[in-house]
């Protein structure tokens, strides 16, 4: 069965400074990637995914991620946060034997102004 | 409005009784899921739903029971509600499988005394 890692479960940063969520997945041929976002008291919803092709995957809100076979690795990036991307950030693969999507832990982002 | 909506929001029960959390989605989508939100656990699968009258077990259904009679409603029912049940409920719906996005619900906060 395939599994997601999330490296943090909480990062704190400043407003306008970079972030990156880390998120590793358990190796396979074939692999579809996604990060979801829950903003408190909502529900889930996509950011991006990576299904084939270029292994840099643009989103939604300025986010991107990078696609990294050897090390196995989908970590999610922004240049410059704000308050309102205060969050959980969830990482998930699809895994194919199961047929269903398995989700990381979850990473809370905190912005301090 | 279109979209998915989940009914209620917040529910209280006590022990050994039944529950059914609402799911409803306007979008015709072919499949329906059933997660459930718990500290430390990430969002696990209890059922999913590939069309009207198909269903299949996640990797947490013992204690839940689900039917699906018509494509935009997909019920899940507690038969005999424990506090380990205590969590939050998310439901989503997602056109079709593995590489499509799914799109959640507002939750469900269910608390079992």
């Amino acid at each position: 069965a395939q599994s997601v890692t999330q490296l943090d479960s909480q990062v704190p940063v400043f407003e306008e400074a970079p972030v990156e969520l880390r998120c590793n997945y358990s190796s396979s041929v074939s692999v579809y990637l996604f990060w979801y976002v829950q903003y408190p008291n909502q529900g889930l919803q996509l950011l991006l995914k990576y299904l084939s092709g270029s292994t840099l995957v643009k989103g939604i809100n300025g986010f991107e991620a990078e696609f990294n076979k050897s090390q196995t690795s989908f970590h999610l990036r922004k240049p410059s946060v704000h308050i309102s991307d205060t969050a959980e950030y969830f990482c998930a693969v699809f895994d194919q034997g199961a047929q269903k999507l398995v989700f990381g832990q979850g990473t809370r982002l905190t912005i301090n102004p | 409005d279109a979209g998915i909506t989940q009914s209620p929001r917040y529910k209280i029960t006590e022990t050994g009784r039944q529950v059914t959390l609402m799911c409803h989605q306007t979008w015709s989508h072919s499949y329906m899921f059933w997660y459930r939100q718990d500290l430390g656990h990430g969002l696990r699968l209890i059922y999913y739903s590939a069309a009207a009258d198909i269903t299949d077990k996640g990797e947490v259904p013992d204690g839940y029971v689900v039917s699906r009679s018509k494509t935009e409603n997909f019920p899940l029912t507690l038969e005999s509600a424990t506090r380990s049940q205590t969590s939050v409920y998310f439901c989503a719906s997602s056109e079709g499988h593995n590489t499509d996005t799914q799109y959640f619900g507002p939750g469900t906060r269910l608390t079992v005394l």
